[in-house]
């Protein structure tokens, strides 16, 4: 267990509306991640913090936005949803110093 | 552009079979690679490569790596119906993870 939550897990919404999503870890990780997975693209990064204030974009960030004003929580928002944002939303660490990534339960968003 | 390549894309095998997923990669700063396993919710992690031949083991699975034709398989000996998963290989570059779409295995009892 590393320590990992995500809230919501679960969350209907409609297009049009915003959304946060929050990933909190309890280890003082520096790295965490934001991913979401879908069929057939398998896991695909949004975003990534290399620590406070410290963001850059991944593969899909386009849609999203991210903060993380402090060491445990790294969120993610979707200013304005759309119904291709529907899918399982992901948080992960790496330990400092490792080569490995530890996942979170992961959120599920509907986009109505 | 970095990428990572998984197949098969599924695979149904009958109890006691051995499998072999396979996964190949072309990225620009390899540091290491890493196999999970996805049961209907998150990833969990299973092993860490990080040097050429170096066989990881636990129980029934293992793993080797060759970094010189940039591929890794995961061996799964005797099968069991609680392998049944999704197994994710990806490869971390330095600041980021790339995965591979996954191998689906379907063990019937």
């Amino acid at each position: 267990d590393a320590g990992i939550t995500q809230s919501p897990r679960h969350k209907v919404t409609e297009t049009g509306t915003p959304v946060t999503l929050r990933c909190h870890q309890t280890e003082n990780h520096r790295y965490m991640y934001w991913y979401r997975q879908d069929p057939g693209h398998g896991l695909r990064l949004i975003h990534y913090s290399y620590g406070v204030k410290d963001t850059d974009k991944g593969e899909v960030s386009d849609g999203y936005s991210v903060s993380r004003s402090k060491t445990e929580d790294f969120l993610l928002t979707l200013e304005s949803a759309t119904s291709s944002q529907t899918s399982v939303y992901f948080c992960a660490i790496r330990p400092t110093g490792g080569n490995e990534q530890f996942f979170g339960p992961g959120t599920r968003l509907t986009v109505l | 552009e970095d990428k990572v390549v998984q197949s098969p894309l599924s695979l149904v095998v009958h109890e006691g079979d051995t499998v072999t997923l396979n996964c190949s990669y072309e990225v620009t700063n390899f540091r290491s690679l890493l196999w999970y396993k996805q049961e209907k919710k998150a990833p969990t992690f299973l092993f860490m490569l990080t040097s050429s031949g170096i066989e990881k083991k636990s129980g029934r699975l293992s793993s080797i790596l060759d970094k010189k034709e940039l591929f890794s398989i995961l061996n799964i000996t005797a099968t069991q119906t609680g392998d049944s998963a999704v197994y994710l290989c990806a490869v971390h570059t330095g600041n980021q993870f790339y995965f591979g779409t996954g191998t689906s295995l379907t063990v019937i009892p």
